[in-house]
């Protein structure tokens, strides 16, 4: 587990506010990933990065701003937020962009009040 | 529509003992499909992985099937233990695309002393 980590691991923020969520892969991976859980529903794929290249936006609304400064590294920028935002966010890398197997970090629990 | 269906939604056993989840998915094309297993708290970590052509696979206590003829999939979980207790989610992949993953929904499982 210690291959793909995330901070913070909870966050509790205002609609007003303004936070980053932050992923760290120790793996070498070239494609990262953001994924959203909501309770007793499939995980929602956000984003997909390729070498530091996005190269998937599944309809997501901007108030979520994705950022790949480099292949170890993947931001998730929040601001002014709504109460059903409110879920797990999970980072994952995979070697390559594909059907390959992809590795979670832990995820952060987002509660927006 | 590409969907996976997992059922169970739920189930509790007692340790020891043996259980069985199902998968029934409506991808097409169809490329792999995938078990991974979630700790409360965690991320998802890959348990097994089979194609088209692979009918049953195993890791440890974990034997997965797959019937590609009529689109089902199984978890057998053997000689359960309490760290067994975590939701089994079932991924299909789509043939032909980089990144898109079916997500099911996931069973819970509870194991009990």
């Amino acid at each position: 587990e210690t291959g793909v980590t995330q901070t913070p691991r909870h966050l509790v923020m205002g609609m007003t506010n303004k936070k980053s969520l932050k992923c760290e892969q120790h793996l070498g991976h070239n494609a990262m990933y953001w994924y959203k859980q909501s309770a007793k529903k499939p995980l929602e794929l956000m984003f997909v990065y390729s070498l530091e290249e996005r190269v998937e936006n599944n309809s997501v609304p901007s108030r979520f701003s994705p950022e790949c400064p480099n292949s170890s590294h993947l931001f998730l920028h929040l601001h002014t937020l709504q109460p059903e935002d409110s879920a797990l966010y999970l980072c994952a890398s995979s070697r390559t962009v594909g059907v390959e197997t992809q590795y979670f970090g832990p995820g952060t629990r987002l509660l927006v009040l | 529509k590409n969907q996976v269906e997992q059922s169970p939604q739920s189930l509790i056993i007692l340790e020891g003992k043996n259980c069985t989840l199902q998968c029934n998915y409506t991808v097409s094309p169809f490329s792999n499909l995938r078990w991974y297993k979630q700790d409360t708290g965690r991320g998802p970590v890959s348990l097994t992985i089979m194609t088209f052509s692979e009918n049953t696979k195993s890791n440890g206590r974990y034997t997965a099937t797959l019937d590609a003829d009529t689109k089902q999939s199984s978890l057998h979980i053997t000689a359960s233990q309490l760290s067994d207790s975590a939701s089994y989610i079932c991924v299909v992949s789509v043939e032909d695309s980089n990144y898109q993953l079916i997500w099911g929904a996931g069973t819970k499982l509870i194991i009990k002393p």
